[in-house]
């Protein structure tokens, strides 16, 4: 079956630097993305990796290893606005989107 | 109307009524796709519809039905619901760009009693 998973929940203080982790396994393999959801609102998109390595973007950084069906988001000089829900999603060999459940993040002051 | 709108916002049904919501996009997006999202669970696709005129069925279809009829609408319907259907429904569009990034409408909450 198809699975991918991230952790539910990480807490981490503002202006800090956080990683969130996500493992999937699917049946192919056409692109990572990582979206962000704050609660009770629309996924927006983040970041979208399809070849290894490293994508920053501003404070968000987003890495891919497919041989290892590894990838994270890293979130620097953390804010209060960056409080939301991470997802991961994994594009399989239909070109349909395999969502992880999401971590939930919690900044701190 | 800018990106996707979806109504309404949020509905409380009885179970057994049929209910359709509604989803339209001005960004001329080919794909169009409708997910539920619940407590714990990742998004999960409900149908999709690569152009106008064609749908797909998704991981979850069971008890829905969707149409495309043009490129800019494409309503979900519950022919007569049942509680399991109380979720949160996002529609999304993608356009033909490489990576194809969906775009998603605020969501309609819906409570099946």
């Amino acid at each position: 079956g198809q699975n991918i998973d991230q952790p539910t929940e990480m807490t981490a203080t503002e202006g800090a630097i956080v990683q969130i982790n996500c493992t999937y396994q699917t049946s192919g393999f056409n692109g990572l993305f990582w979206y962000q959801q704050h609660a009770g609102e629309a996924p927006t998109f983040l970041s979208y990796n399809v070849l290894d390595g490293l994508e920053e973007k501003g404070r968000f950084s987003s890495f891919l290893s497919r041989s290892k069906g590894y990838s994270y988001l890293l979130l620097k000089e953390l804010q209060m606005k960056d409080s939301a829900s991470y997802l991961c999603a994994v594009r399989d060999s239909n070109y349909q989107l395999i969502w992880g459940a999401g971590t939930k993040l919690i900044i701190k002051p | 109307i800018a990106g996707i709108t979806q109504a309404p916002t949020s509905q409380i049904l009885a179970a057994g009524r049929r209910m359709t919501l509604r989803c339209t996009q001005d960004m001329r997006h080919n794909a169009m796709y409708w997910y539920r999202q619940d407590l714990g669970l990742g998004l999960r696709l409900i149908h999709y519809s690569n152009t106008a005129g064609t749908t797909g069925k998704g991981e979850v279809p069971d008890g829905y039905s969707v149409s495309r009829a043009n490129t800019d609408d494409f309503p979900l319907t519950l022919a007569s619901a049942v509680p399991s259907q109380t979720s949160v429904y996002f529609c999304a569009s993608s356009d033909d760009t490489a990576y194809n990034e969906q775009f998603f409408g605020p969501g309609t909450r819906l409570t099946v009693l």
